[in-house]
């Protein structure tokens, strides 16, 4: 499994975006970079995933680096909602491997 | 679309009984299936994989005979711990495998008293 580095925890106030950094330096060729996040008491919740390119969808935008070995997920306008512990997780094969979940960025809401 | 349904949320037991834990896929159909668990503040923990048919393959340091998985059919898997003991009080989590990442149940809070 690929390590991974993230910020222990972050802030952002309601209603301004948000930048999560997340550091894969020993990411594979094949590996896919899925984002998840957790809501207190809750299950992980699928948010986003890409392989090179940036992608973008209801929930977020996921800016990948070139070199691949870092990427940025993206939430356009922070919510309440939205406090929640976000993974980064490169995994090798959609759908196939068990997901390894580091310790996470805990993101705080500020109303 | 690929809602899961995990029950119960929270069960409350005595040491030295067992829990069965469901988890259900209620409108897709896996193959693979993993169980996690989540000890307070610290991040989820693989404790198995199986897969639809066969045997569970269990994570280094997970008993296969005290967490039993039953994964019986392509939509319904089940997690007994048996003869439960306080240190197993944890959060278990069901998740799915589909064709573009994971879906996970709401979750499992088991206290053993």
């Amino acid at each position: 499994d690929a390590k991974t580095t993230q910020p222990n925890s972050m802030e952002s106030n309601e209603e301004e975006p948000v930048h999560l950094p997340c550091n894969h330096s020993t990411i594979s060729g094949t590996d896919y970079i899925h984002w998840y996040r957790q809501l207190p008491s809750q299950g992980p919740e699928y948010v986003i995933h890409g392989l090179t390119s940036n992608v973008n969808n209801r929930m977020a935008s996921l800016a990948i680096a070139e070199d691949r070995k870092s990427s940025t997920l993206i939430l356009h306008r922070a919510t309440l909602r939205d406090a929640a512990v976000y993974y980064c997780i490169p995994t090798a094969q959609t759908g196939a491997n068990n997901l390894f979940f580091g310790t996470g960025t805990r993101l705080t809401v500020i109303p | 679309g690929a809602v899961v349904s995990q029950h119960p949320s929270r069960v409350i037991c005595k040491s030295g009984t067992s829990v069965k834990i469901e988890c259900r896929s209620l409108d897709f159909q896996a193959t693979t299936m993993f169980w996690y668990r989540q000890f307070p503040k610290q991040s989820l923990m693989l404790m198995a994989t199986s897969n639809e048919g066969s045997k569970a393959t269990y994570e280094q340091g997970v008993e296969k005979d005290k967490f039993l998985i039953n994964h019986a059919s392509l939509t319904l898997s089940t997690l007994t711990v048996t003869s439960a003991h306080p240190e197993d009080s944890s959060f278990y989590i069901c998740s799915f495998s589909l064709n573009y990442g994971y879906t996970f149940g709401s979750g499992t809070r088991l206290t053993v008293v």
